[in-house]
Protein backbone atom coordinates (compact mmCIF):
# COMPACT_ATOMS: atom_id res chain seq x y z
CA UNK A 1 0.00 0.00 0.00
CA UNK A 2 2.71 2.26 -1.08
CA UNK A 3 1.65 5.91 -1.25
CA UNK A 4 3.02 8.68 -3.78
CA UNK A 5 6.70 8.19 -3.92
CA UNK A 6 8.69 11.19 -5.23
CA UNK A 7 12.78 10.49 -5.99
CA UNK A 8 15.77 11.59 -5.76
CA UNK A 9 14.40 13.50 -2.03
CA UNK A 10 16.98 15.89 -2.21
CA UNK A 11 18.55 16.43 -5.62
CA UNK A 12 21.70 19.36 -5.78
CA UNK A 13 22.64 20.80 -8.79
CA UNK A 14 25.16 23.47 -10.60
CA UNK A 15 23.38 26.54 -12.48
CA UNK A 16 23.22 26.07 -15.94
CA UNK A 17 22.33 22.09 -15.40
CA UNK A 18 19.66 20.04 -15.50
CA UNK A 19 17.31 18.66 -12.76
CA UNK A 20 14.67 15.40 -13.38
CA UNK A 21 12.04 14.65 -10.53
CA UNK A 22 10.79 11.86 -10.74
CA UNK A 23 7.01 11.17 -9.34
CA UNK A 24 5.61 7.70 -8.95
CA UNK A 25 1.38 7.47 -8.23
CA UNK A 26 -0.26 5.68 -5.70
CA UNK A 27 -1.30 2.67 -7.23
CA UNK A 28 -4.31 3.05 -9.04
CA UNK A 29 -4.25 6.61 -9.73
CA UNK A 30 -3.37 7.80 -12.98
CA UNK A 31 -3.91 11.57 -12.48
CA UNK A 32 -0.59 13.47 -11.17
CA UNK A 33 -0.45 17.46 -9.96
CA UNK A 34 3.14 18.76 -9.43
CA UNK A 35 3.36 21.48 -6.83
CA UNK A 36 6.20 24.14 -6.09
CA UNK A 37 6.80 25.81 -2.79
CA UNK A 38 9.02 28.43 -2.61
CA UNK A 39 10.61 29.47 0.56
CA UNK A 40 7.97 31.07 3.29
CA UNK A 41 5.55 30.47 0.60
CA UNK A 42 2.74 27.92 0.30
CA UNK A 43 2.40 25.37 -2.42
CA UNK A 44 1.55 26.73 -5.92
CA UNK A 45 0.57 24.57 -8.94
CA UNK A 46 2.38 23.85 -12.04
CA UNK A 47 1.27 21.42 -13.91
CA UNK A 48 -1.93 18.50 -14.01
CA UNK A 49 -1.18 15.33 -15.83
CA UNK A 50 -3.11 12.38 -16.87
CA UNK A 51 -1.63 9.25 -18.82
CA UNK A 52 0.16 10.31 -22.00
CA UNK A 53 -1.53 13.76 -21.40
CA UNK A 54 -0.91 17.29 -20.08
CA UNK A 55 -4.44 18.46 -18.86
CA UNK A 56 -3.62 21.83 -17.08
CA UNK A 57 -0.10 23.64 -17.65
CA UNK A 58 -1.36 27.24 -16.83
CA UNK A 59 1.04 27.06 -13.60
CA UNK A 60 4.51 26.24 -15.52
CA UNK A 61 6.81 28.58 -16.06
CA UNK A 62 7.08 28.89 -19.74
CA UNK A 63 10.87 28.32 -20.36
CA UNK A 64 12.88 25.35 -19.33
CA UNK A 65 10.23 23.79 -17.72
CA UNK A 66 8.21 20.74 -18.80
CA UNK A 67 6.44 17.55 -17.54
CA UNK A 68 4.89 14.34 -18.75
CA UNK A 69 3.98 11.28 -17.62
CA UNK A 70 4.16 8.18 -20.06
CA UNK A 71 2.27 5.49 -20.18
CA UNK A 72 4.49 3.47 -18.39
CA UNK A 73 6.91 4.81 -15.85
CA UNK A 74 6.59 7.88 -13.50
CA UNK A 75 5.87 11.21 -14.11
CA UNK A 76 9.00 13.36 -14.84
CA UNK A 77 9.50 17.03 -14.45
CA UNK A 78 12.25 18.14 -16.05
CA UNK A 79 13.89 21.84 -15.46
CA UNK A 80 16.81 22.52 -17.87
CA UNK A 81 19.26 25.17 -17.35
CA UNK A 82 18.33 25.39 -13.70
CA UNK A 83 18.93 28.99 -11.84
CA UNK A 84 18.77 29.76 -8.41
CA UNK A 85 15.61 30.68 -8.31
CA UNK A 86 14.43 27.65 -8.71
CA UNK A 87 15.40 26.42 -5.44
CA UNK A 88 12.77 24.94 -3.96
CA UNK A 89 10.58 22.28 -2.89
CA UNK A 90 8.83 20.12 -5.56
CA UNK A 91 5.81 18.17 -4.94
CA UNK A 92 4.28 15.67 -6.57
CA UNK A 93 0.48 14.27 -5.97
CA UNK A 94 -1.53 11.56 -7.16
CA UNK A 95 -5.53 10.99 -7.42
CA UNK A 96 -8.02 8.12 -8.65
CA UNK A 97 -10.27 11.20 -9.87
CA UNK A 98 -9.93 14.80 -10.67
CA UNK A 99 -9.24 15.51 -6.96
CA UNK A 100 -12.12 17.61 -6.04
CA UNK A 101 -15.59 16.07 -4.54
CA UNK A 102 -14.89 13.14 -5.64
CA UNK A 103 -11.42 12.16 -4.29
CA UNK A 104 -8.73 14.42 -2.96
CA UNK A 105 -4.55 14.94 -4.14
CA UNK A 106 -2.56 12.68 -2.05
CA UNK A 107 1.06 14.19 -2.05
CA UNK A 108 4.97 12.76 -2.07
CA UNK A 109 6.91 13.54 0.55
CA UNK A 110 8.61 15.86 -1.76
CA UNK A 111 11.88 16.76 -3.39
CA UNK A 112 14.30 19.47 -2.45
CA UNK A 113 15.90 21.09 -5.54
CA UNK A 114 19.28 23.33 -4.76
CA UNK A 115 21.10 25.03 -7.20
CA UNK A 116 24.34 26.21 -6.35
CA UNK B 1 -1.84 37.21 -6.96
CA UNK B 2 -2.71 34.85 -3.76
CA UNK B 3 -6.41 33.94 -3.53
CA UNK B 4 -6.09 32.08 -0.25
CA UNK B 5 -4.45 33.53 2.44
CA UNK B 6 -3.16 32.85 5.93
CA UNK B 7 -2.75 36.17 7.34
CA UNK B 8 -1.03 33.77 10.69
CA UNK B 9 2.26 32.22 10.31
CA UNK B 10 2.16 30.89 13.61
CA UNK B 11 0.12 30.05 16.09
CA UNK B 12 1.18 28.44 19.84
CA UNK B 13 -1.80 26.57 22.06
CA UNK B 14 -2.30 24.74 25.42
CA UNK B 15 -2.81 20.98 24.97
CA UNK B 16 -6.23 20.31 25.52
CA UNK B 17 -7.33 23.57 24.72
CA UNK B 18 -9.17 24.51 21.41
CA UNK B 19 -6.76 25.75 18.26
CA UNK B 20 -8.21 28.17 15.54
CA UNK B 21 -7.09 28.31 12.22
CA UNK B 22 -7.95 31.39 10.27
CA UNK B 23 -8.01 31.04 6.38
CA UNK B 24 -9.51 34.03 4.04
CA UNK B 25 -9.69 34.04 0.02
CA UNK B 26 -10.67 35.91 -2.36
CA UNK B 27 -12.14 34.33 -5.50
CA UNK B 28 -15.73 34.14 -5.16
CA UNK B 29 -15.38 31.31 -7.50
CA UNK B 30 -14.14 28.74 -5.22
CA UNK B 31 -16.88 26.19 -3.99
CA UNK B 32 -14.96 23.11 -2.26
CA UNK B 33 -11.76 23.85 0.66
CA UNK B 34 -9.83 21.29 1.96
CA UNK B 35 -7.07 21.34 5.07
CA UNK B 36 -3.87 19.94 5.01
CA UNK B 37 -1.29 18.91 7.61
CA UNK B 38 2.55 18.90 6.81
CA UNK B 39 5.03 17.69 8.56
CA UNK B 40 8.85 18.93 8.27
CA UNK B 41 10.23 16.82 5.32
CA UNK B 42 6.98 15.22 4.17
CA UNK B 43 4.40 15.95 1.80
CA UNK B 44 0.85 17.12 2.84
CA UNK B 45 -1.73 15.29 4.44
CA UNK B 46 -5.08 15.44 3.40
CA UNK B 47 -7.22 16.58 6.81
CA UNK B 48 -10.84 17.30 6.04
CA UNK B 49 -12.63 19.31 3.36
CA UNK B 50 -15.85 21.20 2.60
CA UNK B 51 -18.18 21.91 0.11
CA UNK B 52 -19.59 25.05 -0.15
CA UNK B 53 -23.37 23.90 0.38
CA UNK B 54 -22.26 23.77 3.73
CA UNK B 55 -21.25 25.90 6.72
CA UNK B 56 -19.82 23.22 8.56
CA UNK B 57 -18.00 19.60 8.52
CA UNK B 58 -16.67 17.51 11.33
CA UNK B 59 -14.51 15.17 11.76
CA UNK B 60 -13.52 13.59 15.23
CA UNK B 61 -11.34 16.80 16.71
CA UNK B 62 -11.72 18.53 13.64
CA UNK B 63 -14.36 20.93 12.54
CA UNK B 64 -14.09 23.37 9.27
CA UNK B 65 -16.54 26.35 9.13
CA UNK B 66 -17.22 27.92 6.07
CA UNK B 67 -18.79 31.26 5.99
CA UNK B 68 -19.00 32.51 2.01
CA UNK B 69 -20.49 36.11 2.60
CA UNK B 70 -17.14 36.58 4.43
CA UNK B 71 -14.96 34.87 2.20
CA UNK B 72 -13.65 33.27 5.18
CA UNK B 73 -13.01 29.66 6.40
CA UNK B 74 -11.68 28.28 9.60
CA UNK B 75 -10.12 25.03 11.19
CA UNK B 76 -10.91 24.41 14.81
CA UNK B 77 -9.22 21.60 16.53
CA UNK B 78 -10.60 20.51 20.31
CA UNK B 79 -9.01 19.10 22.35
CA UNK B 80 -5.31 20.14 21.20
CA UNK B 81 -2.83 17.46 20.92
CA UNK B 82 1.12 17.81 20.92
CA UNK B 83 1.11 15.52 17.86
CA UNK B 84 -1.40 18.34 15.96
CA UNK B 85 2.15 20.59 16.21
CA UNK B 86 2.32 20.75 12.23
CA UNK B 87 2.13 23.68 9.91
CA UNK B 88 -1.70 23.74 8.41
CA UNK B 89 -2.28 24.72 4.75
CA UNK B 90 -5.63 26.05 3.63
CA UNK B 91 -6.52 24.62 -0.47
CA UNK B 92 -9.57 26.21 -2.59
CA UNK B 93 -10.45 24.99 -5.64
CA UNK B 94 -13.43 26.00 -8.37
CA UNK B 95 -15.85 24.27 -10.57
CA UNK B 96 -13.95 25.14 -13.62
CA UNK B 97 -10.13 24.25 -13.70
CA UNK B 98 -7.68 21.77 -12.41
CA UNK B 99 -5.59 22.73 -9.74
CA UNK B 100 -6.08 23.86 -6.05
CA UNK B 101 -4.64 26.96 -4.22
CA UNK B 102 -3.15 27.35 -1.39
CA UNK B 103 -2.31 29.45 1.61
CA UNK B 104 1.01 29.77 2.77
CA UNK B 105 0.06 27.97 5.78
CA UNK B 106 0.12 28.41 9.65
CA UNK B 107 3.12 26.63 11.76
CA UNK B 108 0.79 25.40 14.67
CA UNK B 109 2.82 24.24 18.01
CA UNK B 110 0.69 22.60 21.18
CA UNK B 111 2.18 23.24 24.17
CA UNK B 112 2.25 20.04 26.14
Amino acid sequence: NAGVMQNPRHLVRRRGQEARLRCSPMKGHSHVYWYRQLPEEGLKFMVYLQKENIIDESGMPKERFSAEFPKEGPSILRIQQVVRGDSAAYFCASSLAWGRTTDTQYFGPGTRLTVL
Amino acid sequence: DQQVKQNSPSLSVQEGRISILNCDYTNSMFDYFLWYKKYPAEGPTFLISISSIKDKNEDGRFTVFLNKSAKHLSLHIVPSQPGDSAVYFCAASRNTGNQFYFGTGTSLTVIP
